[in-house]
């Protein structure tokens, strides 16, 4: 059962123009959503993460609007670059069981995003 | 500062050997974790500790064994590699899960 979704794997867009990346989850005891930027043969990176007490946060050309009552998150990047080509995966936590138990982070399958010059 | 340091780079085993995937992070953080990643699938957690003494099973924990004696080392055991365990494998690392993690370059691992 995947827990994260995310429906779209690829997306192509000009440069300059906004980048959507969506994202959907299932389980409501997920609290801290977060996303990553994966170039080929590298590890995924940090990009910018969300905590559920919020529904945006911003970090320069990238924001992450939170829904929760729809169980979906967004990534938006504007303006677009060609340096922005890569895969991304969105990503959610939470810390299961009476006693924080289970600690995990569940990723989504990915998405390929490709910025044309 | 090295952040999280993976090695080998590569690997190829044969069906049935044994190896252990290194992990090294130098941040001092307590939690850790492995992941596969494999074409469609995204990344996998297979184990994860939240610190020394501490692990735990992930999604997809058959045929891996992890340890956590130090902060510093969270390293991943194959038992008897089979070819469905051919994949790439990530360790990460945070000061908790509501922190964000860091990730060493990936151990590409090809099982004959």
């Amino acid at each position: 059962d995947q827990q994260v979704k995310q429906n779209s794997p690829s997306l192509s867009v000009q440069e300059g123009r906004i980048s959507i990346l969506n994202c959907d989850y299932t389980n409501s005891m997920f609290d801290y959503f977060l996303w990553y930027k994966k170039y080929p043969a590298e590890g995924p990176t940090f990009l910018i993460s969300i905590s559920s007490i919020k529904d945006k946060n911003e970090d320069g050309r990238f924001t992450v609007f939170l829904n929760k009552s729809a169980k979906h998150l967004s990534l938006h990047i504007v303006p677009s670059q060609p340096g922005d080509s890569a895969v991304y995966f969105c990503a959610a936590s939470a810390v299961w069981g009476t006693q924080g138990g289970s600690e995990k982070l569940v990723f989504g399958k990915g998405m390929k995003l490709t910025v044309n010059p | 500062n090295a952040g999280v340091t993976q090695t080998p780079k590569f690997q190829v085993l044969k069906t049935g050997q044994s190896m252990t995937l290194q992990c090294a992070q130098d941040m001092n953080h307590e939690y850790m974790s492995w992941y596969r990643q494999d074409p469609g699938m995204g990344l996998r957690l297979i184990h994860y500790s939240v610190g020394a003494g501490i692990t735990d099973q992930g999604e997809v924990p058959n045929g891996y064994n992890v340890s956590r004696s130090t902060t510093e080392d969270f390293p991943l055991r194959l038992l008897s590699a089979a070819p469905s365990q051919t994949s790439v494998y990530f360790c990460a690392s945070s000061y908790s899960i509501y922190q964000p993690q860091h990730f060493g370059d990936g151990t590409r691992l090809s099982i004959l």
